[in-house]
């Protein structure tokens, strides 16, 4: 069965403390793995898309990685604005439309 | 700015009434998604359009309609047959999809529709 499990399901670091974020998936044939930021009460915001394995794509302190079986979100030296729920959505390669959604990784940073 | 715009951002369904969701874009996008999120699960696809006058059904189409007259808009109409709307409603556009490099969806910043 075609799945995405987004791990861990809540992380609280303190400002500065960097850490990752793991998505996993089991589908057959990826086309795309696409990764989204949500703040509460707002639609997903798109941050990144990764192709193939052994791409990394950065965006000021978040830098995404692809293996064959998972993403990382690594967060480097996080701020308070970093804090939200962040989702990763994969598209198979026999699909022309359907992403398969995570369920997200909420993530608090405290000051 | 182009963007995505919902509304409203609250909406209140009485028992027995249809009530329909506005998603409007200004991307030049030809496909528009709509999604249900709800609390410790992914979003699930409803609806989907690729093209004007021509939608599919997603995952969980039941209980609601959808109708693509123009380009630029995708309502969705959460019927009476859905008995569990609750829910955070979320519309998303992207450029065509099954050509070249997957591009990704960009979302409206959703309805939140519940039950009075």
């Amino acid at each position: 069965e075609d799945q995405v499990t987004q791990s861990p399901e809540a992380l609280r670091l303190q400002e500065g403390e960097s850490s990752s974020l793991n998505c996993s998936y089991t589908v057959s044939g990826l086309r795309g793995l696409f990764w989204y930021r949500q703040d509460p009460g707002k639609g997903p915001e798109f941050l990144f898309t990764l192709y193939s394995a052994g791409e990394e794509k950065e965006k000021e302190r978040l830098k995404a990685t692809l293996t064959k079986k998972e993403s990382f979100l690594h967060i480097t030296a996080p701020k308070p604005e970093d804090s939200a729920t962040y989702l990763c959505a994969v598209h198979k390669m026999d699909s022309n439309y359907q992403l398969i959604w995570g369920a997200g990784t909420k993530l608090i940073i405290k000051p | 700015d182009g963007g995505i715009t919902q509304s409203p951002k609250y909406l209140f369904r009485k028992e027995g009434q249809n009530v329909t969701l506005s998603c409007e874009q200004n991307l030049n996008h030809d496909a528009m998604y709509w999604y249900r999120q709800d609390p410790g699960q992914g979003l699930r696809l409803i609806y989907y359009s690729q093209i004007v006058n021509d939608f599919q059904k997603g995952d969980i189409a039941e209980g609601y309609s959808v109708s693509r007259e123009k380009k630029e808009s995708f309502p969705l109409t959460v019927t009476s047959a859905q008995k569990n709307p609750t829910a955070f409603y979320l519309c998303a556009s992207s450029t065509k999809t099954g050509f070249g490099l997957d591009q990704p969806q960009h979302f409206g910043d959703g309805t939140r529709l519940s039950i009075l």
